[in-house]
């Protein structure tokens, strides 16, 4: 079966701008996190969904947005970007959070 | 607050000879514990997970975990390093697995060396 497809895989955008991020999880999957890597704060946790309902929330501020359309399909979005929003992003889905959680293979932004 | 410490930033193992990763956990209920492996510039791959049952996990790639409550321990292990195992590992754990408010918590990760 398909796996987890990320969308775009590279971005560069200037500060300022903001962004938009997609996955698409593996099919039947109802649950999306999201989750950002960077060297210095390694991988951090930035907000689930799950049929459309954002269910939890990291320590993340307010430009970070996202959400889940009714395919599972989900979008994050990051307003006025800051250098330090430089970072792969990486999307996981699961169902019903037993079996594990497969990744995407992410989106690196990259901010200048 | 739930936390996964691993003590290791990088290992250097020889070709094949065996590999131990540690891997230890902070979280006062039952852990559902993961391995994560990812290559430079790559999503995280599943390697195995432990949610109940038998301590000693079976993964993919010749990989297994020992899950040790007393010691709030899961090492990873490989009884034969190949160089295509030179990546980063990184083991987690879930949160609040009952309460719908799931999220992955991760180690800072362990770098892996294969050398000739």
């Amino acid at each position: 079966k398909a796996g987890v497809t990320q969308t775009p895989r590279y971005l560069i955008k200037t500060r300022g701008q903001q962004v938009t991020l997609s996955c698409s999880p593996i099919s039947g999957h109802r649950s999306v996190s999201w989750y950002q890597q960077t060297p210095g704060q390694g991988l951090q946790f930035l907000f689930e969904y799950f049929s459309e309902t954002q269910r939890n929330k990291g320590n993340f501020p307010g430009r970070f947005s996202g959400r889940q359309f009714s395919n599972s399909r989900s979008e994050m979005n990051v307003s006025t970007l800051e250098l330090g929003d430089s970072a792969l992003y990486l999307c996981a889905s699961s169902f019903p959070g037993r079996d594990g959680y497969t990744f995407g293979s992410g989106t690196r932004l990259t901010v200048v | 607050a739930q936390s996964v410490t691993q003590p290791d930033i990088h290992i250097t193992v020889s070709e094949g000879a065996s590999l131990e990763l540690r891997c230890n956990y902070s979280y006062g209920a039952t852990p559902y514990l993961f391995w994560y492996v990812q290559s430079p510039g790559q999503g995280l791959q599943l390697l195995l997970k432990y949610f109940s049952g038998d301590t000693l996990v079976q993964g993919i790639k010749g990989f297994e975990a020992e899950f040790k409550r007393s010691q709030s321990s899961f090492n990873l292990r490989k009884p034969s390093v190949h160089w295509s195992d030179a990546a980063e590992y990184f083991c987690a754990v879930v949160t609040n697995m009952n309460t719908g408010f799931q999220k992955l918590v991760f180690g800072t990760g362990t770098r892996l060396l294969v050398s000739p």
